[in-house]
């Protein structure tokens, strides 16, 4: 299994371009989740999601969109980036039932607004 | 508010020397509180979940207990591979929504 995978790495964008973040679990988890990162800050929630076709906003959802076409894939859309979206951006994904919600996160996107 | 507090920030240790990390919440609802451990440009790794007041987890040299109020996690006789940063998170109601502490930075010297 190759658990959460989060392409790309790095990203540099412009103020103003838009990107997709991809992540992808063969875990056969229903809850997937995207965070972000900064210094001091710890964790926030963006955006979750406990099946395909289902999706809810978390802590700071705003310039941010997802949906879930299929259970393997949680992509995350910047529409129009901001200098404040730099940071780094992890997605997670847990069973979510039958008291198994520890998630399992993948390796991180680092990106940088300019 | 909804708050997950963290203490120390960073908390350095000779080999062998035991400690605690704290992690306090101010949360109604809680239905859980897992801890995870980060390596430097890695994502968090998954330690413990602990559901209800009193109740204990170990693995190897880490234990996570917790009360109504908060959780330690002790660190028996630490080795350097145990440097890391140690995160608690809470989750209320239903287990869709996370919050998470910033973070104890653990440095272990040999």
């Amino acid at each position: 299994n190759a658990g959460v995978t989060q392409t790309p790495k790095f990203q540099v964008l412009k103020t103003g371009q838009s990107m997709t973040l991809q992540c992808a679990q063969d875990m056969n988890h229903e809850y997937m989740s995207w965070y972000r990162q900064d210094p001091g800050m710890g964790l926030r929630l963006i955006h979750y999601s406990v099946g395909a076709g289902i999706t809810d906003q978390g802590e700071v959802p705003n310039g941010y969109n997802v949906s879930r076409s299929t259970t393997e894939d949680f992509p995350l859309r910047l529409l129009s980036a901001a200098p404040s979206q730099t940071s780094v951006y992890f997605c997670a994904s847990s069973l979510g039932t039958g008291l198994s919600y520890e998630q399992y996160f993948g390796p991180g996107t680092r990106l940088t607004v300019t | 508010e909804d708050q997950v507090t963290q203490s120390p920030e960073a908390l350095r240790l000779q080999e062998g020397e035991s400690s605690s990390l704290n992690c306090s919440y101010t949360v109604s609802g809680l239905r859980g509180l897992f801890w995870y451990r980060q390596d430097p440009g890695k994502g968090p790794e998954f330690l413990f979940t602990l559901y209800s007041a009193g109740e204990e987890k170990e693995k190897e040299r880490l234990k996570a207990t917790l009360t109504k109020k908060e959780s330690f996690l002790h660190i028996t006789a630490p080795k350097p591979e145990d440097s890391a940063t140690y995160l608690c998170a809470v989750s209320i109601y239903n287990f869709n929504k996370f919050y998470f502490g910033s973070g104890t930075k653990l440095n272990v010297k040999p």
